[in-house]
C-alpha cells in the first residue's frame, strides 16, 4: 500500500532557530500534499496545500513567512518552520494525495515539535 | 463548504461491548467520507473510506461504517470493543478534490 515518510518524528530546539520536517511519498506520486497541525486533545487544522512545482495555497490564519512549504519533487514535500517560539510547539503531521480521484489520502507518521 | 459533527468527545464502552462513534456531515456536493484512527503520538491510519456504491463500507480490524444520505450521517461500528481499540477516531469528509475536513475526534475508551 501507499507509504508517506515523515521525518523527523521528534525535534527540540531553541526559539528563534529554524526547523525543517520532510515527507515523502515513497512508492507513489504525490501532485498534491497536505500539512496540518494539531493542537494536544484537538482535531486536524489544516494548515496550506502544497502542489508540486507551484506555490502553497495556505489557509487563513497561517502565517506564510513562518511556515514554509516546499515541493520541488512529486515526491517531497517540506515543512520550515522559521524562527520558531514556544507557541509553534505541536505535532504537525503531512498527508499525500494519490492520483486524481481525491479520494485517496495517506498521512506521515506525525512529527513533534517542541519548542524551549 | 464541508463540515463534520462527530458526537462525544469521549466515548467508553467495556470490552466485548458494541462500539457505536456517531459522525455526521454536511456537503453541497456527493461527499467522499473517512474514518480514521489515531493512537498517542502517532499519524492516522485509514479505518474505511466511502466514495461511491455499497453504503455498508467495511474497513480494517473489524470496524464498519454505513452512509446514509438521508440522515447526513456516517457512524462507526465494531461490534465487540477490543482494549486495542482504545484511541482517538476522526471522521472526515472531502468532495474529492479538496482536503480531508476533519471533526473533532472521539476518544474511546475500552474498559476491561
Amino acid at each position: 500500500g501507499a507509504v508517506v515518510s515523515q521525518h523527523p518524528s521528534r525535534v527540540i530546539c531553541k526559539s528563534g532557530t529554524s526547523v525543517k520536517i520532510e515527507c515523502r511519498s515513497l512508492d507513489f506520486q504525490a501532485t498534491t500534499m497536505f500539512w496540518y497541525r494539531q493542537f494536544p486533545k484537538k482535531s486536524l487544522m489544516l494548515m496550506a496545500t502544497s502542489n508540486e512545482g507551484s506555490k502553497a495555497t495556505y489557509e487563513q490564519g497561517v502565517e506564510k513567512d513562518k511556515f514554509l512549504i516546499n515541493h520541488a519533487s512529486l515526491t517531497l514535500s517540506t515543512l520550515t518552520v522559521t524562527s520558531a517560539h514556544p507557541e509553534d510547539s505541536s505535532f504537525y503531521i503531512c498527508s499525500a494525495q494519490q492520483g486524481a480521484q481525491g479520494y485517496g489520502y495517506t498521512f506521515g507518521s506525525g512529527t513533534r515539535l517542541t519548542v524551549v | 463548504a464541508q463540515s463534520v459533527t462527530q458526537l462525544g468527545s469521549h466515548v467508553s464502552v467495556s470490552e466485548g461491548a458494541l462500539v457505536l462513534l456517531r459522525c455526521n456531515y454536511s456537503s453541497s456536493v456527493p461527499p467522499y467520507l473517512f474514518w480514521y484512527v489515531q493512537y498517542p503520538n502517532q499519524g492516522l491510519q485509514l479505518l474505511l473510506k466511502y466514495t461511491t456504491g455499497a453504503t455498508l463500507v467495511k474497513g480494517i480490524n473489524g470496524f464498519e461504517a454505513e452512509f446514509k444520505k438521508s440522515e447526513t450521517s456516517f457512524h462507526l461500528t465494531k461490534p465487540s470493543a477490543h482494549m486495542s481499540d482504545a484511541a482517538e477516531y476522526f471522521c472526515a469528509v472531502s468532495s474529492g478534490n479538496t482536503p480531508l475536513v476533519f471533526g473533532k475526534g472521539t476518544r474511546l475508551s475500552v474498559i476491561a
